[in-house]
């Protein structure tokens, strides 16, 4: 159980368009989900934290009007990295905590973004 | 500021060995702490969440230890096999429940047949 599905696993896009990953909870309502992004070798660093029906709390450094964050639904998060540069590319991963586990996380399967 | 440190950062062991992961943390005040495994390219894994109150847990061949106190904590790893090949990666509830986890770098085990 508390399984967190992420699509697409992979994604190359070109420089200046945009690309939307979802996550979604399968068996579970999970009211915060966390965003990670991961660059080669390092460990993950956490971008945004988003909750259901409000806007997204957004970390020191990240830009908020790049990165968008959505979370309409107890089971559907999206993050919508719009006009895409190279230096974008990476590694996202979600994340929902479960209060009802001790506050443990689940990850999604991650999504390999790539921009040519 | 919360700091968490994993030694070593990789690791290469023959098939059969038992082996030990470190992982040490700069704030005790820690909601849990959760190990998770990554396989490349791929997300996380939860493989064991021990709660600040708790010393230890265990789950088949893995067991990990909490010394909140000291601000470590183990992953012991019984009679690896090739497929717990993976980098290993320890990280902190920071700040309560509703706080941030905060990751190590990971270490990264290879178990050769």
């Amino acid at each position: 159980g508390a399984v967190v599905s992420q699509h697409p696993s992979w994604v190359i896009c070109k420089s200046g368009t945009s690309v939307k990953i979802e996550c979604r909870s399968l068996d579970f309502q999970a009211t915060t989900m966390f965003w990670y992004r991961q660059f080669p070798k390092q460990s993950l660093m956490l971008m945004a934290t988003s909750n259901e029906g409000s806007k997204a709390t957004y970390e020191q450094g990240v830009e908020k009007d790049k990165f968008l964050i959505n979370h309409a639904s107890l089971t559907l998060s999206t993050l919508t990295v719009t006009s895409a540069h190279p230096e974008d590319s990476s590694f996202y991963i979600c994340s929902a905590r479960l209060r009802d586990r001790g506050y443990g996380y689940t990850f999604g399967s991650g999504t390999r973004l790539t921009v040519v | 500021k919360q700091e968490v440190t994993q030694i070593p950062a990789a690791l290469s062991v023959p098939e059969g060995e038992n082996l030990v992961l470190n992982c040490s943390f700069t704030d005790s005040a820690i909601y849990n702490l959760q190990w998770f495994r990554q396989d490349p390219g791929k997300g996380l894994t939860s493989l064991l969440l021990i709660q600040s109150s708790q010393r230890e847990q265990t789950s088949g061949r893995l067991n990990a230890s909490l010394d909140k106190s000291s601000g470590r904590s183990t992953l012991y790893i019984a009679a690896s096999q090739p497929g717990d090949s993976a980098t290993y990666l320890c990280a902190v509830l920071d700040g309560g429940s509703q706080g941030n986890l905060i990751f190590g770098k990971g270490t990264k085990l290879s178990v050769k047949p």
